[in-house]
């Protein structure tokens, strides 16, 4: 079946850097468009970033604009959130989760989510 | 950017009870609208696609309508599984974006 498992969490201090992985499996990774979402304790979901299928596109949201960078290794089917400058506002679970595919449109919902990794930025 | 409303932010009914959860867009979204479940410590599972699909799997005492800027999720005879936060999702253009979640509780 299809699954996504995050890792690379942690505790960080403001001002560090950190990277998450999500390795997908049960599906054609290089296929479909990727997705980041966080959680802040007791908050709701906000999007974070979007990479397409090939890497070639990618879009942030405003409030991790110039910090964060999604990446993917098609080869590894597996995807990346690189998060520098981190902020205690960036304390969150983050989860990946799996887009449209390449014969679908880019704007698409959000049909697998991994179980989440936890980042907290505290000094 | 398009905001999303929820309505209410929590909701307390009981088994059996019909439950509606309004979504409202700031501007037009077509179609472009999910429903997610979320549980407590558990990821977001979803619904409901394109404003009115159901997804595989998913129950169908769940059901979505709407479209433009105003939608609705009906869980037509609440189970005790139910019990959950739900968030409404516009996937019309960047940035995808959320409602702030409606909490539905045991009465």
């Amino acid at each position: 079946q299809e699954q996504l498992v995050e890792s690379g969490g942690g505790v960080v201090q403001p001002g560090r850097s950190l990277r998450l992985s999500c390795s997908a499996s049960g599906f054609t990774f290089s296929s479909y468009v990727m997705h980041w979402v966080r959680q802040a304790p007791g908050k709701g979901l906000e999007w974070v970033a979007v990479i397409s299928y090939d890497g070639n596109n990618k879009y942030y949201a405003e409030s991790v604009k110039g910090r964060f960078t999604i990446s993917r290794d098609n080869s590894k089917n597996t995807l990346y959130l690189r998060m520098n400058s981190l902020r205690t506002e960036d304390t969150a679970v983050y989860y990946c989760a799996k887009g449209g595919s390449k014969e679908e449109h880019f704007y698409y919902y959000m049909d697998v989510w991994g179980k989440g990794t936890t980042v907290t930025v505290s000094s | 950017d398009i905001q999303m409303t929820q309505s209410p932010s929590t909701l307390s009914a009981s088994v059996g009870d019909r439950v509606t959860i309004t979504c409202r867009a700031s501007q037009s979204v077509s179609s472009w609208l999910a429903w997610y479940q979320q549980k407590p410590g558990k990821a977001p599972k979803l619904l409901i696609y394109d404003a009115s699909s159901l997804q595989s799997g998913v129950p169908s005492r769940f059901s979505g309508s709407g479209s433009g800027t105003e939608f609705t999720l009906t869980i037509s005879s609440l189970q005790p599984d139910d019990f959950a936060t739900y968030y409404c999702q516009r996937y019309n253009n960047y940035p995808w974006t959320f409602g702030q979640g409606t909490k539905v509780e045991i009465k």
